[in-house]
């Protein structure tokens, strides 16, 4: 099984909802990524975790609140978001680089509309 | 800050040539780059990485080149073919401590028949 599987594929959401996006792979990576994407922009990294640890966060507003349960789940949860937040978001997940870059493998995104 | 180019936004090409895209960056020293290609709607698929030692790394019909005194990777697809036309993009590879990937701006391919 080579697929990070992302749910749900569409999502329409109001400024005042909380909803969460989720992520699942079972490929025994133990790093994985949330990254975001607008129409014709490249994928703009907003976390990483390594071996259930988050261990970078871009900067993310506080509206965007990452979880790794476990080594093949992860959650981001949304709460007040805005217009702007509007966007594709991509996670993937990855062998944790060990003096090698792994390659990513991503799943399909989730597009998110706010309203 | 970090800067990642890929030359041009789009690039059209015909069928059975050659496709050459550039990736150049500025304020970083990357020990490796990594190519993907990303269909609409899709996410990125990993087509080829190369080292900050390698000069030149090929598979099929593709290959890269990454010359770090210009601090650019080439990447060219040969004998390209309507299948091919998507959007690629480039990946510098942070090694200290988390490894940190940091896309390209991309370039949207396009190859007539």
């Amino acid at each position: 099984d080579t697929e990070v599987t992302q749910t749900p594929k569409h999502l329409v959401m109001g400024m005042t909802n909380k909803k969460s996006l989720k992520c699942e792979q079972h490929m025994g990576h133990r790093a994985m990524y949330w990254y975001k994407q607008k129409a014709k922009k490249p994928p703009e990294l907003m976390f990483v975790y390594s071996y259930e640890k988050l261990s970078i966060n871009e900067s993310v507003p506080s509206r965007f609140s990452p979880e790794c349960p476990n080594s093949s789940l992860l959650n981001l949860h949304l709460h007040a978001l805005q217009p702007e937040d509007s966007a594709l978001y991509l996670c993937a997940s990855s062998q944790v680089g060990q003096g090698f870059a792994e390659k990513l493998f991503f799943g399909s995104g989730t597009q998110l509309s706010v309203l | 800050s970090q800067k990642i180019e890929q030359n041009s936004e789009a690039l059209n090409i015909q069928e059975g040539k050659t496709a050459t895209l550039t990736c150049n960056y500025t304020n970083y020293s990357p020990a490796y780059l990594q190519w993907y290609r990303q269909d609409p709607g899709r996410g990125p698929v990993f087509l080829l990485l190369i080292r900050e030692n390698e000069k030149e790394k090929r598979k099929e019909r593709l290959k890269v080149t990454f010359d770090t005194t210009l601090k650019q990777s080439l990447f060219h697809i040969t004998a390209s073919q309507p299948a091919d036309s998507a959007t690629y993009l480039c990946a510098l590879v942070r090694t200290s401590g988390t490894y940190k990937y940091i896309f390209g701006t991309g370039t949207r391919l396009k190859v007539l028949a």
